[in-house]
């Protein structure tokens, strides 16, 4: 229960593209949400992150979609770059729990 | 916005001695840090979680002994790898938790043991 899928595992995107990832979880406990970009190399950095009492949140290129009856949550970049091209990882978080949960990771890479 | 500094970024060191991995919150108090391991092309692992002033708490399967952490202050925390061998060569990563919910990570530290 404590598990987040994450799909898909890798990603190839034009440039000017939509990338979209998709999440799911089955805890319904879990109040908060965040997307974390990585680079080769480097830590995860916060890219965006939502509660689930709104269904969308967009910053920038970034949009996190969230779907609380059916337990899902997306990450769509608009106009994806080559400067894009990174690992992304969704998490999930409950209070009473404190650790994040990570889901497996998306492989972006966006081509010039 | 929060910073958290890992140092060393990298590190080599021989089979059998020890290795100790510094984390630090640079604007922001930390009543909880973490640490993970990351594989190559893998997510992370949850490590440990510790509690500023307690013992860490660790993951199911993970050697309390050979990992030793400590989180002496609300800005630092300390993981130290003991009798390093070769299996133990891995990206290593702290993320440090505020009064928020924000969880801000390192930079990770890549050890190498030869």
């Amino acid at each position: 229960q404590q598990q987040v899928k994450q799909s898909p595992q890798s990603l190839i995107v034009q440039k000017g593209g939509i990338s979209i990832i998709n999440c799911a979880y089955e805890n319904t406990a879990f109040d908060y949400f965040p997307w974390y970009q990585q680079f080769p190399g480097k830590g995860p950095a916060l890219l965006i992150a939502i509660r689930p009492d709104v269904s969308e949140k967009k910053e920038g290129r970034f949009t996190i979609s969230f779907n609380k009856s059916a337990k899902q949550f997306s990450l769509h970049i608009m106009d994806s770059q080559p400067g894009d091209s990174a690992t992304y990882f969704c998490a999930a978080v409950s209070a009473g729990f404190q650790k994040l949960v990570f889901g497996t990771g998306t492989r972006l890479l966006v081509s010039p | 916005g929060a910073v958290v500094s890992q140092h060393p970024s990298w590190v080599i060191c021989k089979s059998g001695t020890s290795v100790k991995i510094e984390c630090r919150s640079l604007d922001f108090q930390a009543t909880t840090m973490f640490w993970y391991r990351q594989f190559p092309k893998q997510s992370l692992m949850l490590m440990a979680t510790s509690n500023e002033g307690s013992k860490a708490t660790y993951e199911q399967g993970v050697e309390k002994d050979k990992f030793l952490i400590n989180h002496a202050s609300l800005t630092l925390s300390t993981l130290t790898v003991t009798s390093a061998h070769p299996e133990d060569s891995s990206f290593y990563i702290c993320s440090a938790s505020g009064t928020d919910y924000g969880y801000t990570f390192g930079s990770g530290t890549r050890l190498t043991v030869v």
